[in-house]
């Protein structure tokens, strides 16, 4: 049990239509980051939040969105959903970027 | 494109066998981090390396960091089914973790 709870657990889109993704993390966990993990894959960086700005961001398209909350809640935004967008999406928070992160297990976003 | 090659990419054993998991690099990272994901689960994490050549050992895994602090080993000794999962190895450099590209373990009874 991480703390890390994310909505949905899985979730099923046509391309073009758009998506919101939601993650709860623990008191006091002031950076969030949001990975995605294509099939059979790592998870790759898409970008990190801390104390509501970001901080950080991987090598994903302006579609790719994000917002922190001051209640330790966040949302990843994905616009114009394209099929390789098809993947488990993972939340990751803790008190600071220097300390170990704690993974939600996911939401799966199918895209057909 | 991963900056983190994991191998083997899959990994097939008899219980009670010893394996070898290998993670390489070019670049050079602050930390290592090795994780575990079970089906439908979020990465949990194993261990944490910072030091050149640190070894750690958690039970039957053993982690070791290389002297450059590019690549790292995760060893496990009398291989349990239990062991079964993905193992992913993450570098951090900037307080930014990147994952590589992960390696299935699966220990046949």
């Amino acid at each position: 049990e991480t703390g890390v709870t994310q909505s949905p657990t899985h979730l099923i889109k046509t391309r073009g239509q758009q998506v919101t993704l939601r993650c709860s993390s623990q008191s006091g966990h002031n950076t969030v980051s949001w990975y995605q993990q294509a099939l059979g894959q790592g998870p790759q960086f898409i970008f990190q939040y801390y104390r509501e700005e970001e901080n950080g961001r991987g090598n994903f398209p302006p579609r790719f969105s994000g917002l922190q909350f001051p209640n330790y809640s966040s949302e990843l935004n994905v616009n114009a959903l394209e099929l390789d967008d098809s993947a488990l999406y993972l939340c990751a928070s803790s008190t600071d970027s220097t300390q170990p992160q704690h993974f939600g297990d996911g939401t799966r976003l199918s895209i057909l | 494109t991963q900056l983190l090659e994991q191998s083997p990419q899959f990994l097939s054993i008899q219980e009670g066998e010893n394996l070898t998991v290998y993670c390489n690099s070019s670049s050079v990272f602050s930390s290592l981090q090795w994780y575990r994901q079970e089906p439908g689960e979020g990465p949990v994490l194993l261990v944490t390396v910072v030091t050149g050549g640190e070894v750690k050992k958690l039970k039957r895994l053993t982690f070791q960091f290389g002297d450059a602090r590019k690549d790292s080993s995760l060893h496990i000794t009398a291989a349990q089914p239990g062991d079964t999962g993905l193992y992913l190895c993450a570098g951090e450099r900037n307080e930014k973790l990147t994952f590589g590209t992960g390696t299935r373990l699966t220990i046949i009874p």
